[in-house]
């Protein structure tokens, strides 16, 4: 069973509106951390957003927002205002501690293309 | 934020040859580095974990004999694809953590893209 799963392989939005791109999760740990990177087409994987398992609100990052649904482990990234260089590829991922320091799990992946 | 670099950035060996791959964290130390893989318009994929000093920890289904992974110092880890063939062509991140067995954040470099012929 996946771990991660992003159900949108693409998505397109036009420019200055707000996406969701969403992402659920499966783990049996009590302790996780989830995380969203984007990747651009020059494949560098920039750090956006994180949200601890035990973290009472919603992260926050600028124009990035995690809607953190513990009950249903869902763990949406919110854009507002999008912009022409947010399209690239999102990536969530989760990391769980399993006897020490593990990596991250990541899921497909969604390809943004924002539109003028 | 914390900056973890590659070396080399992109690489076309011949089939057979091993090609090995750097990962240094600039600006801080890394008590774990992560090695993934990277297929074309695919997720990242997890290869090993490695811990200064110690052996790596390989993922399900990995070659440890193939990948060779050595994290000789705490800014240091390095990716040895040995007898390299036209399948391992692929793109390969390291990440490095300074929290072991926490849930800190994880850098990433910016990649290598290997090309086997």
């Amino acid at each position: 069973a996946q771990k991660i799963t992003q159900t949108q392989p693409g998505m397109f939005v036009q420019e200055k509106e707000a996406v969701t791109l969403d992402c659920t999760y499966d783990t049996s740990d009590p302790s996780y951390g989830l995380f969203w990177y984007k990747q651009p087409s020059s494949g560098e994987m920039i750090f956006l957003i994180y949200q601890g398992s035990y973290d009472q609100q919603n992260a926050t990052e600028g124009r990035y927002s995690l809607n953190f649904q513990k009950a249903r482990k869902s763990a949406n990234l919110v854009i507002s205002a999008s912009q022409l260089g947010d399209s690239a590829m999102y990536f969530c991922a989760m990391r769980e501690i399993r006897g020490g320091a593990d990596g991250l799990t990541f899921g497909k992946g969604t390809h943004l293309i924002i539109q003028p | 934020g914390a900056v973890v670099s590659q070396h080399p950035s992109r690489v076309i060996c011949k089939s057979g040859t091993s090609v090995k791959i750097e990962c240094r964290s600039l600006d801080f130390q890394a008590t774990t580095m992560f090695w993934y893989r990277q297929f074309p318009k695919k997720s990242l994929m997890l290869m090993a974990t490695s811990n200064e000093g110690s052996k790596a920890t390989y993922e399900q289904g990995v070659e440890k004999d193939k990948f060779l992974i050595n994290h000789a110092s705490l800014t240091l880890s390095t990716l040895t694809v040995t007898s390299a063939h036209p399948e391992d062509s692929s793109f390969y991140i390291c990440s490095a953590s300074s929290a072991s067995g926490s849930l800190g954040e994880q850098f990433f470099g910016p990649g290598t893209r290997l090309t086997v012929l």
